[in-house]
Protein backbone atom coordinates (compact mmCIF):
# COMPACT_ATOMS: atom_id res chain seq x y z
CA UNK A 1 0.00 0.00 0.00
CA UNK A 2 1.30 3.46 -1.03
CA UNK A 3 1.79 6.04 1.81
CA UNK A 4 -0.02 8.54 -0.12
CA UNK A 5 -3.00 7.59 -2.82
CA UNK A 6 -4.69 9.66 -5.14
CA UNK A 7 -6.91 8.88 -8.60
CA UNK A 8 -4.73 10.13 -10.79
CA UNK A 9 -7.51 11.26 -13.04
CA UNK A 10 -7.71 13.13 -15.30
CA UNK A 11 -11.18 14.86 -13.49
CA UNK A 12 -12.78 16.97 -16.19
CA UNK A 13 -15.31 20.05 -14.66
CA UNK A 14 -17.26 22.51 -16.33
CA UNK A 15 -16.16 25.92 -15.82
CA UNK A 16 -17.72 26.97 -12.33
CA UNK A 17 -18.21 23.95 -10.66
CA UNK A 18 -16.86 22.38 -7.80
CA UNK A 19 -13.89 20.40 -7.91
CA UNK A 20 -13.59 17.53 -5.41
CA UNK A 21 -9.63 16.21 -4.98
CA UNK A 22 -9.38 13.47 -2.65
CA UNK A 23 -6.45 11.72 -1.01
CA UNK A 24 -5.49 8.73 1.58
CA UNK A 25 -3.06 8.37 3.55
CA UNK A 26 -1.28 5.59 5.72
CA UNK A 27 0.83 6.46 8.33
CA UNK A 28 -1.65 7.46 11.24
CA UNK A 29 1.41 9.39 12.87
CA UNK A 30 0.99 12.21 10.10
CA UNK A 31 0.90 15.29 11.21
CA UNK A 32 0.85 17.59 8.49
CA UNK A 33 -1.10 17.70 5.04
CA UNK A 34 -0.44 19.99 2.31
CA UNK A 35 -2.10 20.12 -1.26
CA UNK A 36 0.26 21.53 -4.12
CA UNK A 37 -0.40 22.69 -7.67
CA UNK A 38 1.88 21.58 -10.33
CA UNK A 39 1.04 23.11 -13.78
CA UNK A 40 2.62 20.86 -16.58
CA UNK A 41 6.00 21.68 -16.91
CA UNK A 42 6.63 23.81 -13.48
CA UNK A 43 7.41 22.97 -10.04
CA UNK A 44 4.80 21.90 -7.24
CA UNK A 45 3.26 25.30 -5.51
CA UNK A 46 1.90 24.66 -2.61
CA UNK A 47 -1.91 26.35 -2.23
CA UNK A 48 -2.92 24.96 1.32
CA UNK A 49 -1.71 23.25 4.19
CA UNK A 50 -3.97 21.99 7.16
CA UNK A 51 -3.39 20.36 10.25
CA UNK A 52 -6.46 19.55 12.57
CA UNK A 53 -9.32 18.16 11.78
CA UNK A 54 -11.94 19.85 9.77
CA UNK A 55 -12.02 22.93 7.11
CA UNK A 56 -10.07 25.30 6.57
CA UNK A 57 -11.01 27.58 3.52
CA UNK A 58 -8.79 30.29 1.75
CA UNK A 59 -10.62 31.85 -1.08
CA UNK A 60 -11.98 29.57 -3.57
CA UNK A 61 -9.99 26.64 -1.98
CA UNK A 62 -11.80 24.40 0.88
CA UNK A 63 -9.18 21.63 2.61
CA UNK A 64 -10.47 19.03 4.38
CA UNK A 65 -9.12 16.58 6.88
CA UNK A 66 -10.45 13.54 8.70
CA UNK A 67 -7.54 11.70 10.65
CA UNK A 68 -10.09 8.67 11.99
CA UNK A 69 -10.67 7.88 8.37
CA UNK A 70 -6.93 8.98 7.20
CA UNK A 71 -8.63 11.55 4.54
CA UNK A 72 -7.75 14.36 2.70
CA UNK A 73 -9.87 16.57 0.23
CA UNK A 74 -9.69 19.71 -1.75
CA UNK A 75 -12.78 21.63 -2.78
CA UNK A 76 -11.95 24.16 -5.70
CA UNK A 77 -15.55 26.50 -5.91
CA UNK A 78 -16.02 28.59 -9.20
CA UNK A 79 -13.42 26.02 -11.09
CA UNK A 80 -11.77 28.12 -14.02
CA UNK A 81 -10.06 26.73 -16.96
CA UNK A 82 -7.00 28.58 -15.01
CA UNK A 83 -7.03 25.95 -12.45
CA UNK A 84 -5.73 22.98 -14.71
CA UNK A 85 -3.16 21.32 -13.47
CA UNK A 86 -2.27 18.30 -11.42
CA UNK A 87 -2.79 18.53 -7.96
CA UNK A 88 -0.63 16.80 -5.20
CA UNK A 89 -1.89 15.84 -1.63
CA UNK A 90 1.29 15.91 0.93
CA UNK A 91 1.97 14.61 3.72
CA UNK A 92 4.73 15.13 6.88
CA UNK A 93 4.64 11.98 9.04
CA UNK A 94 6.54 14.26 11.53
CA UNK A 95 10.69 13.80 9.60
CA UNK A 96 10.55 17.02 8.42
CA UNK A 97 10.43 15.23 4.44
CA UNK A 98 7.43 15.29 2.76
CA UNK A 99 5.67 12.43 1.30
CA UNK A 100 3.78 12.83 -1.93
CA UNK A 101 0.78 11.23 -3.59
CA UNK A 102 1.00 10.48 -8.07
CA UNK A 103 -1.38 13.58 -7.94
CA UNK A 104 -4.63 13.91 -9.73
CA UNK A 105 -4.80 16.04 -13.16
CA UNK A 106 -7.93 18.31 -13.22
CA UNK A 107 -9.15 19.39 -16.25
CA UNK A 108 -11.80 22.47 -16.36
CA UNK A 109 -13.35 22.71 -19.87
CA UNK A 110 -15.16 26.01 -20.72
CA UNK B 1 12.97 38.37 -3.36
CA UNK B 2 14.65 35.68 -5.85
CA UNK B 3 13.03 32.04 -5.19
CA UNK B 4 14.90 28.74 -5.04
CA UNK B 5 17.29 27.82 -8.41
CA UNK B 6 18.55 25.03 -10.14
CA UNK B 7 21.44 25.08 -12.49
CA UNK B 8 21.41 23.72 -15.47
CA UNK B 9 17.71 23.88 -16.49
CA UNK B 10 18.17 20.59 -18.42
CA UNK B 11 21.34 18.27 -18.48
CA UNK B 12 21.43 15.37 -21.10
CA UNK B 13 24.01 12.91 -20.61
CA UNK B 14 25.03 9.74 -21.62
CA UNK B 15 24.68 6.30 -19.55
CA UNK B 16 27.80 5.88 -17.64
CA UNK B 17 28.45 9.47 -17.28
CA UNK B 18 28.70 11.85 -13.88
CA UNK B 19 26.50 14.55 -13.49
CA UNK B 20 26.33 17.21 -11.20
CA UNK B 21 23.07 19.14 -10.35
CA UNK B 22 23.08 22.64 -8.37
CA UNK B 23 20.78 24.29 -5.96
CA UNK B 24 20.73 27.41 -4.52
CA UNK B 25 17.59 27.87 -1.76
CA UNK B 26 16.08 31.08 -0.68
CA UNK B 27 18.31 33.50 1.27
CA UNK B 28 18.56 32.57 4.91
CA UNK B 29 16.59 29.03 4.64
CA UNK B 30 18.18 26.92 6.87
CA UNK B 31 16.74 23.88 5.75
CA UNK B 32 17.09 22.32 1.56
CA UNK B 33 15.40 18.88 0.36
CA UNK B 34 16.50 16.87 -3.08
CA UNK B 35 12.92 15.37 -4.59
CA UNK B 36 12.84 13.22 -7.77
CA UNK B 37 9.75 13.61 -9.95
CA UNK B 38 9.41 10.73 -13.06
CA UNK B 39 6.94 11.44 -15.23
CA UNK B 40 3.08 10.85 -13.64
CA UNK B 41 4.51 10.37 -10.67
CA UNK B 42 4.62 13.06 -7.45
CA UNK B 43 8.08 14.15 -6.03
CA UNK B 44 9.75 11.25 -4.42
CA UNK B 45 12.11 12.35 -1.62
CA UNK B 46 15.87 11.78 -1.46
CA UNK B 47 17.79 13.62 0.99
CA UNK B 48 17.14 17.02 3.46
CA UNK B 49 20.30 19.15 5.22
CA UNK B 50 19.87 21.03 7.96
CA UNK B 51 22.42 23.40 7.61
CA UNK B 52 25.45 21.84 6.71
CA UNK B 53 24.85 18.16 7.28
CA UNK B 54 22.44 15.75 5.81
CA UNK B 55 19.82 15.19 8.16
CA UNK B 56 18.18 12.33 6.20
CA UNK B 57 19.57 10.63 3.33
CA UNK B 58 17.25 7.65 3.29
CA UNK B 59 15.31 8.30 -0.15
CA UNK B 60 18.75 8.54 -2.06
CA UNK B 61 18.38 5.14 -4.01
CA UNK B 62 22.01 3.46 -3.97
CA UNK B 63 25.28 4.68 -3.54
CA UNK B 64 25.86 6.28 -6.74
CA UNK B 65 23.75 9.11 -5.67
CA UNK B 66 25.76 11.58 -3.13
CA UNK B 67 24.70 15.65 -2.28
CA UNK B 68 26.49 18.28 -0.45
CA UNK B 69 26.03 21.58 1.17
CA UNK B 70 29.46 22.19 2.45
CA UNK B 71 28.53 26.31 3.66
CA UNK B 72 24.99 25.52 4.17
CA UNK B 73 23.95 27.33 1.47
CA UNK B 74 24.24 25.89 -2.48
CA UNK B 75 23.87 22.08 -2.87
CA UNK B 76 25.24 19.96 -4.99
CA UNK B 77 23.28 16.42 -5.86
CA UNK B 78 25.78 14.36 -7.51
CA UNK B 79 25.25 11.17 -9.35
CA UNK B 80 27.75 8.81 -10.54
CA UNK B 81 27.92 5.99 -13.57
CA UNK B 82 24.13 7.55 -14.39
CA UNK B 83 21.67 5.12 -15.59
CA UNK B 84 18.86 5.44 -18.04
CA UNK B 85 16.50 4.69 -14.88
CA UNK B 86 17.92 7.96 -13.41
CA UNK B 87 16.05 10.42 -16.30
CA UNK B 88 13.62 12.45 -14.22
CA UNK B 89 13.03 16.19 -13.34
CA UNK B 90 15.25 16.79 -9.72
CA UNK B 91 13.51 18.79 -7.37
CA UNK B 92 14.85 21.37 -4.83
CA UNK B 93 12.72 23.17 -1.88
CA UNK B 94 14.24 25.29 1.09
CA UNK B 95 12.95 26.26 4.08
CA UNK B 96 13.13 28.42 6.88
CA UNK B 97 14.41 27.19 10.49
CA UNK B 98 11.85 24.98 12.48
CA UNK B 99 9.27 25.50 9.37
CA UNK B 100 10.12 22.19 7.54
CA UNK B 101 5.99 22.32 6.87
CA UNK B 102 6.92 25.22 4.31
CA UNK B 103 8.97 23.68 1.45
CA UNK B 104 9.37 26.14 -1.54
CA UNK B 105 10.65 24.42 -4.35
CA UNK B 106 13.13 25.26 -7.58
CA UNK B 107 12.37 24.84 -11.23
CA UNK B 108 14.07 21.40 -11.24
CA UNK B 109 16.55 20.22 -13.43
CA UNK B 110 15.59 17.78 -16.13
CA UNK B 111 17.98 14.86 -16.60
CA UNK B 112 18.09 12.94 -19.70
CA UNK B 113 20.49 10.03 -19.66
CA UNK B 114 20.75 8.32 -22.74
Amino acid sequence: QKEVEQNSGPLSVPEGAIASLNCTYSDRGSQSFFWYRQYSGKSPELIMSIYSNGDKEDGRFTAQLNKASQYVSLLIRDSQPSDSATYLCAVNIGTDKLIFGTGTRLQVFP
Amino acid sequence: GAGVSQTPSNKVTEKGKYVELRCDPISGHTALYWYRQSLGQGPEFLIYFQGTGAADDSGLPNDRFFAVRPEGSVSTLKIQRTERGDSAVYLCASSPAGDADTQYFGPGTRLTVL
